[in-house]
């Protein structure tokens, strides 16, 4: 089975920050990645799906990149809105899905 | 608009059963590929079952093959998870999601419904 390691798991900033998440695979899988944002009591929401692609609404300061076993996930300049919990998603079999443990983002 | 919304959660003792639903609306149901997701209280995102669009195919997490089947019913508008044998580890909140398809992720999520395995 594929497994995703997301790094780090913890994360403090400020607003207008840069910050970089990675996600690594434990097998390749190409570009079948895809990146959620999760605040607390909501469902999740995709960001990228196929490791860069922005999903349509999502704001032009989220971006991915990566491909084979390792990806990241940058937000160029952190806005308020921004503080949630970010997860990787591999979908390079159609028999099993896995995600990443989660990258908690707090407001320093 | 896009709605996925679940039921049938509660709780439920430990070795019981448990089906849950999710209606569907605003997209041609039998067109996507399904699946459900849970999450445990202060946990991750763990996926848990997928169906493709004509309910022929399934695939399940290793957790929970051979006590949680997963169904559709493409003339509702409505996907279901079956839960036998539950176990406390099984308490989550379940979310079902649409495939965009083309392994491009899940584009929509209903708004969650809590399991509790509990005696």
């Amino acid at each position: 089975d594929i497994q995703l390691t997301q790094s780090p798991s913890f994360l403090s900033a400020s607003v207008g920050d840069r910050v970089t998440i990675t996600c690594r695979a434990s097998q390749g899988i190409s570009s079948y990645l895809a990146w959620y944002q999760q605040k607390p009591g909501k469902a999740p929401k995709l960001l990228i799906y196929a490791a860069s692609t922005l999903q349509s609404g999502v704001p032009s300061r989220f971006s991915g990149s990566g491909s084979g076993t390792e990806f990241t996930l940058t937000i160029s300049s952190l806005q308020p809105e921004d503080f949630a919990t970010y997860y990787c998603q591999q979908l390079n079999s159609y028999l099993l899905y896995t995600f990443g443990q989660g990258t908690k983002l707090e407001i320093k | 608009e896009v709605q996925l919304v679940e039921s049938g959660g509660g709780l439920v003792q430990p070795g019981g059963s448990l089906r849950l639903s999710c209606a569907a609306s605003g997209f041609t149901f039998s067109s996507y590929w399904m699946h459900w997701v849970r999450q445990a209280p202060g946990k991750g995102l763990v996926w848990v079952s997928r169906i493709n669009s004509d309910g022929s195919s399934t695939s399940y997490a290793d957790s929970v093959k051979g006590r949680f089947t997963i169904s559709r019913d493409n003339a509702k508008n409505t996907l279901y998870l079956q839960m036998n044998s539950l176990r406390a580890e099984d308490t989550a909140v379940y979310y079902c999601a649409r495939d965009r398809g083309y392994s491009y992720g899940f584009g929509y999520w209903g708004q969650g419904t809590l399991v509790t395995v509990s005696s």
